[in-house]
């Protein structure tokens, strides 16, 4: 198993470009989510999904777009990018039972 | 809203010391995990030790051991004979049950742990 992977790894954008950051897993779990870190402040919740077809926003989903088509992939779309938005950018999944959660290796977003 | 609160910014100790990191949390739930989190500076995110808050017996695993005291609030990790490759920040972080399951996870801001040879 390849576990969660995220690509790219490492990203600079313009303000006001767009792109989407990619998450797939192979381990069949249904639950995913999208967690920036900033300096300072930890990691906090972008969106997450409980399942292919149903998503909610976390403590900071504004600027983000998010869609679960398939169990594996939950793409991170960013409409317009912002300075605010420089993060590192982790996804996770999990599933009912397991008490952890596995986590990518995450993408350094760079907005300029 | 839960909240999770790590007052230590930075620690540094001997190799081979014992150190302890301490975190407090806030939440009106009854069931919930507690988790350590290690970040090297590979950036990955390395689960180190998770405790169920309804088990009175604290979590240990190898030279990993948690002080978790319910009434209080607290969840201290405890480092024993500290390593080199110890060196990391570390997360702790909180997760309540849903009825599906703990999807969302709450972190603290870290504290940078630097072993000093």
């Amino acid at each position: 198993n390849a576990g969660v992977t995220q690509t790219p790894k490492f990203q600079v954008l313009k303000t006001g470009q767009s792109m989407t950051l990619q998450c797939a897993q192979d381990m069949n779990h249904e639950y995913m989510s999208w967690y920036r870190q900033d300096p300072g402040m930890g990691l906090r919740l972008i969106h997450y999904s409980v399942g292919a077809g149903i998503t909610d926003q976390g403590e900071v989903p504004n600027g983000y777009n998010v869609s679960r088509s398939t169990t594996e992939d939950f793409p991170l779309r960013l409409l317009s990018a912002a300075p605010s938005q420089t993060s590192v950018y982790f996804c996770a999944s999990s599933t009912q039972g397991l008490d952890r959660q596995y986590f990518g290796p995450g993408t350094r977003l760079t907005v300029t | 809203a839960q909240t999770v609160t790590q007052s230590q910014p930075e620690m540094s100790v001997q190799e081979a010391e014992t150190v302890t990191l301490s975190c407090t949390y806030d939440t009106s739930e009854n069931n919930y995990y507690l988790f350590w989190y290690k970040q090297p500076p590979s950036r990955q995110m390395i689960l180190v030790i998770r405790q169920e808050a309804y088990k009175q017996q604290n979590a240990t695993e190898n030279r990993f051991s948690v002080n978790f005291q319910k009434a209080a609030k607290s969840f201290s990790l405890k480092i024993s004979d500290s390593q080199l490759g110890d060196t990391a920040m570390y997360f702790c972080a909180f997760t309540h049950f849903t009825n599906f399951g703990n999807e969302k996870l709450t972190f603290g801001t870290g504290t940078r742990l630097t072993i000093i040879p």
